[in-house]
């Protein structure tokens, strides 16, 4: 069974900074591009960042460019996100999220970590 | 800002059918399959349709897919309680060179 479990998040002072890991087990990860996705509060789904199996390419959505960064240890099956000058814009649940090996975008997904900016 | 638009809800009694809608452009729907999600309250998403009409294992046939030029739509039939959720489109954008989500449609089982 396909696992995926976040940690890291929490209450973060605008500027500052988090990283968000990501645990996956159940299947060989380093085979995998995975994905972070966030909801903010009361809101829809907003794709933020992919990566691919070997961390070769990353894709970021534009609000997040230049301030967020994507990264995996295929050693330690984890996904990273480290998260810089956040704003309150950026309070939302963040989900990692297995990429398909079969078409293009998000088949499993872990249980999110929210992240909280505010003064 | 959401580059998939859908309505923002739907509604049916049990055993009727609903459908929702999603309208895309050519750089996303047009040129990339279409996947939907269901988000249950107060959980994560859940694949529900992947490449325009594929099930995953375990998703009830109640479920289905289209895809027709830039738009898509997904139809539920036999329509139960338990689904009611909010359903969300998504599809890679070529020219954003990112994947893209609907705006979600509020399904109300009445």
């Amino acid at each position: 069974e396909v696992q995926l479990v976040e940690s890291g998040g929490g209450l973060v002072k605008p500027g500052g900074s988090l990283r968000l890991s990501c645990v996956g087990s159940g299947f060989t990860f380093s085979s995998y591009t995975m994905n972070w996705v966030r909801q903010a509060p009361g809101k829809g789904l907003e794709w933020v960042s992919s990566i691919s199996s070997a961390g070769t390419y990353t894709y970021s959505t534009d609000s997040v460019k230049g301030r967020f960064a994507v990264s995996r240890d295929n050693a330690r099956n984890s996904l990273y996100l480290q998260m810089n000058s956040l704003t309150a814009e950026d309070t939302a649940v963040y989900y990692c999220a297995r990429g398909s090996g079969s078409f293009r975008g998000p088949d499993n997904w872990g249980q999110g970590t929210l992240v909280t900016v505010s003064s | 800002q959401s580059v998939l638009s859908q309505p923002p809800s739907a509604s049916g009694t049990p055993g009727q059918r609903v459908t929702i809608s999603c309208s895309g452009s050519s750089s996303n729907i047009g040129s990339n399959t279409v996947n939907w999600y269901q988000q249950l309250p107060g959980t994560a998403p859940k694949l529900l349709i992947y490449s325009n009409n594929q099930r995953p294992s375990g998703v009830p046939d109640r479920f289905s897919g289209s895809k027709s030029d830039t738009s898509a739509s997904l139809a539920i039939s036999g329509l139960q309680s338990e689904d009611e959720a909010d359903y969300y489109c998504a599809a890679w954008d070529d020219s954003l060179n990112g994947y893209v989500f609907g705006t979600g449609t509020e399904v109300t089982v009445l």
